[in-house]
């Protein structure tokens, strides 16, 4: 069963550019995840999906980060413009079905993302 | 709001000691509480879980037991290996009818030889 794949591996861009992420979850899994992760501490939820509907938005910078999930599969997320404090490491994650609190989590590589 | 709390690390033991990292959380309800490991290089994976108070998880010598009464779910290992140098997050999801999962900052382990 192939994983969770994400790209690009490694992004280095300048603050006030723009950047996108795209993530392809694991084959039948409802629900995706996009997660913040700063050197040193734990992955933070930027938005959650559900097929194609948005779950949870809450801690998702709307006025620089926006998401999508096009036709409940693959999803984007971009930063426009981006901040020196937007470095981090960037997770995508998927589950059968994360309105089952007990669903493991399948997590991609990630992206690192350095503004400079 | 939810949240999970890790004793700070690194962690760092000789081959074969015991394990010990202690977690607690602040949730309301009744949360799933997972504990997830990620090795050098590599992305996170789920290493074991408990879904209802009293629950032990385990798994490659790892447990760990979901108490309600204390709010803590302290991943143990009796005898640790090289292989098991790595970052582990403790986590939690729903509770209070929230879904949103949460996060411990991370605790690094460091078994030398």
């Amino acid at each position: 069963e192939a994983g969770v794949a994400q790209s690009p591996r490694y992004k280095i861009i300048e603050k006030r550019q723009s950047v996108a992420f795209w993530c392809n979850p694991i084959s039948g899994h409802a629900t995706l995840y996009w997660y913040q992760q700063i050197l040193g501490q734990g992955p933070k939820l930027l938005i959650q999906f559900q097929n194609n509907g948005v779950v949870d938005d809450s801690q998702l910078p709307k006025d620089r980060f926006s998401a999508e999930r096009l036709k409940g599969v693959d999803s984007t997320l971009k930063i426009q413009p981006a901040k020196l404090e937007d470095s981090a490491v960037y997770l995508c994650a998927s589950s059968l079905d994360g309105q089952a609190w007990s669903n493991e989590q399948f997590f991609g590589p990630g992206t690192r993302l350095t503004v400079l | 709001g939810n949240s999970v709390t890790q004793m700070e690390g690194p962690v760092t033991l000789s081959e074969e000691a015991f394990l010990t990292i202690n977690c607690t959380y602040t949730a309301t309800g009744y949360p799933s509480l997972f504990w997830y490991v990620q090795y050098p290089g590599e992305g996170l994976q789920l290493l074991l879980k408990a879904t209802k108070a009293d629950d032990k998880g385990s798994n490659k010598g790892f447990e760990a037991t979901y108490r309600k009464e204390t709010t803590s779910f302290h991943l143990e290992k009796g005898s640790v290996q090289v292989s098991d140098s790595a970052v582990y997050f403790c986590a939690l999801s729903g509770g209070g009818g929230s879904y949103i999962p949460t996060f411990g900052r991370g605790t690094s382990l460091i078994v030398h030889p």
